[in-house]
């Protein structure tokens, strides 16, 4: 069925390195994602998002690439800090309906 | 209120009990959802109101599964006769037509 997913469930990161978060969507007419944050015990944090008709968005220590031809979206964190240590889930949207179908999520550690 | 508020935090109930579980989205917002999260798992989309529209109903799991939203605002999930496998955290999300999607913290539902 479609569905978005991810390529690492666990991503080791050394602190002050850069951090790559990968996904793929299988939805074509998906036009809308987001990339959340989720710290133990609490919600999903909205990080970034992008829309269908750009490849690139950038925010604080975030950079989120999307290439449609291959239906990839990543997560660049900058500077990885220690508390960027949490799950990180992207989610797509589309034009249909509203609701996100989200993908399996990626763990990041953060090593000292 | 700021963000949006779920109650309550922790529900501990029998097998075979019902429960509701509450959510209060953020003001003006448009559109609610519940997901559920499973542990160490990805969200699983459950159901979908917007504005006066007939709700999206196409992810609940069973009929024991129920939900209602009064007046465009609070909602309420309800599970009759839990079972184990309802255990999970459910969350709770609120939207401005396709922006600002906010998740509450959850309500962490253990089903003995």
């Amino acid at each position: 069925g479609e569905s978005v997913g991810l390529h690492l469930p666990t991503l080791s990161v050394q602190e002050g390195d850069n951090s790559i978060i990968n996904c793929a969507y299988s939805n074509s007419a998906s036009d809308y994602f987001i990339w959340y944050k989720q710290e133990s015990g609490k919600g999903p944090q909205f990080i970034i998002d992008i829309r269908s008709n750009m490849d690139k968005r950038q925010g604080q220590r975030v950079t989120v690439l999307l290439n449609k031809t291959v239906k990839h979206l990543s997560l660049q964190i900058a500077a990885t800090q220690p508390g960027d240590s949490a799950v990180y889930f992207c989610a797509e949207n589309r034009a249909a309906g509203n609701k996100l179908t989200f993908g399996g999520g990626t763990r990041v550690l953060v090593k000292p | 209120g700021a963000g949006v508020s779920q109650s309550p935090s922790n529900k501990v109930t029998e097998k075979g009990k019902d429960v509701e579980l509450r959510c209060d989205p953020i003001s003006g917002h448009t559109a609610l959802y519940w997901y559920r999260q499973s542990l160490g798992q990805g969200l699983e989309f459950l159901i979908y109101f917007q504005g006066n529209s007939a709700p999206d109903k196409s992810g609940l799991p069973s009929d024991r599964f129920s939900a209602e939203r009064t007046g465009g605002s609070v909602s309420t999930l309800t599970i009759q006769r839990t079972q184990q496998e309802d255990s999970a955290v459910y969350l709770c999300a609120s939207s401005y037509a396709n922006y600002g999607y906010t998740f509450g913290s959850g309500t962490r539902l253990t089903v003995v």
